[in-house]
Formats: structure tokens, C-alpha cells, sequence
């Protein structure tokens, strides 16, 4: 099983819609969770960190379910602008300095 | 705003030759990371470094690689002798805290390996 688990994509939608991503990770030790924005051929930026009590910034919320070992980004009303690879990315334990990354969710959104 | 700078922006070199890649890390963070992505697949973990030294790494991460920080502010990654699939985009990270949290990349270098 891999370690951190994503839908590749890519999800296509009108601009205002709500897309919703799902990510699923291997370790039950995973202590942090994010969720992270990659333009075509750019760096990694992070987008939100994920609490277990779920967060939002703005459009953008963040769920974890540590039972089931998944984490999901919804974006609401969906703008041009939004168009990129979403990762999720998890920290594996708490003595680790590494960050594991999901091979990402593709996001299209059309005028 | 603070940024992690990385050059080369793209490097050629051929198979066997050395390379080393450059980044000057956010200032006053502590914790700096090498991680690649080869075209098309997922951003790997190679290397963590703090307290100037390496506190870990990856499998990616073999003899044939190393990092530096020579001084208080570049940040080295060396191939020893380039492979074909060494050819990545290669990302400096660095953080204040370690774990993930805020953790700011470079622009990358992408390199080729003929």
C-alpha cells in the first residue's frame, strides 16, 4: 500500500463549483497533516495545515479522520486561479524531520 | 517576503560528471532539506540537515550524495558522479521548526543528465 494515497485526476469544473480531493495515508503514527499547491513545473506551497478538529481558510477546509486514516480538501466556489496539483503531504511520526508526499490531485477549473 | 533561493535554475552535465546545487536558506531558520521530483511522479524526501549535520535521510540518498553548508548561509547538495536518473527537478526546503510546519521551497533546480 502506498504511503500517502491520492485520486490523480485530473477534476475538471466550472469555475464557482465545489470540488472536493481525498487522501489516504498507510501510517496510523502520522502525527501532522497538510495539504500543499503545486503549479505546473513550480514549487511545492504550502495551502493548510490539517487539525484533527478540521480547519478552515476561507474556501478552503481541511477534514482529518484519523480512524480511517483519510484526509480531504474541499474548495468551495471555485476560481481560474485555483487550476493546479493539490498534495497531500504527511509527516510520518513525530521524531521525523521528513515529510511524505502524495503524487498529487489534478484541478482544471474552466470559465 | 522571505524566500529560499536556488541556483542554478537548470543544469546539463553528462553522466559520470559532479554536480553541486546551491541554495541560500530562509535566514533564520534552522532546519534545511533537499527533496526531488522526477517529471511526472510524486516529490521524494532525500536529506535533512540540522545542527549541521545530517539528521536524515532517505534511501534516495546514497554514497553518492552529499550536503554541505560551507557557511552561515548557503546550502549544498552534491551528485558525485551523475546518473541518467538523477535528471529531477531538485527543491531546497528550509523551516524554522521541524516537521512540516511552514516549511518554505526553493524555485528548484532542474537538472538533465545526458
Amino acid at each position: 500500500r502506498k504511503e500517502v494515497e491520492q485520486d490523480p485526476g485530473p477534476f475538471n469544473v466550472p469555475e464557482g463549483a465545489t470540488v472536493a480531493f481525498n487522501c489516504t495515508y498507510s501510517n496510523s503514527a502520522s502525527q501532522s497533516f497538510f495539504w500543499y499547491r503545486q503549479d505546473c513545473r513550480k514549487e511545492p506551497k504550502l495551502l493548510m495545515s490539517v487539525y484533527s478538529s478540521g480547519n478552515e481558510d476561507g474556501r478552503f477546509t481541511a477534514q482529518l479522520n484519523r480512524a480511517s486514516q483519510y484526509i480531504s480538501l474541499l474548495i468551495r466556489d471555485s476560481k481560474l486561479s485555483d487550476s493546479a496539483t493539490y498534495l497531500c503531504v504527511v509527516n510520518p511520526e513525530d521524531s521525523s524531520y521528513k515529510l511524505i508526499f502524495g503524487s498529487g490531485t489534478r484541478l482544471l477549473v474552466r470559465p | 517576503e522571505p524566500e529560499v533561493t536556488q541556483t542554478p535554475s537548470h543544469q546539463v552535465t553528462q553522466m559520470g560528471q559532479e554536480v553541486i546545487l546551491r541554495c541560500v536558506p530562509i535566514s533564520n531558520h534552522l532546519y534545511f532539506y533537499w527533496y526531488r521530483q522526477i517529471l511526472g511522479q510524486k516529490v521524494e524526501f532525500l536529506v535533512s540537515f540540522y545542527n549541521n549535520e545530517i539528521s536524515e535521510k532517505s534511501e534516495i540518498f546514497d554514497d553518492q550524495f552529499s550536503v554541505e553548508r560551507p557557511d552561515g548561509s548557503n546550502f549544498t547538495l552534491k551528485i558525485r558522479s551523475t546518473k541518467l536518473e538523477d535528471s529531477a527537478m531538485y527543491f531546497c526546503a528550509s523551516s524554522q521548526d521541524r516537521g512540516g510546519e511552514k516549511l518554505f521551497f526553493g524555485s528548484g533546480t532542474q537538472l538533465s543528465v545526458l
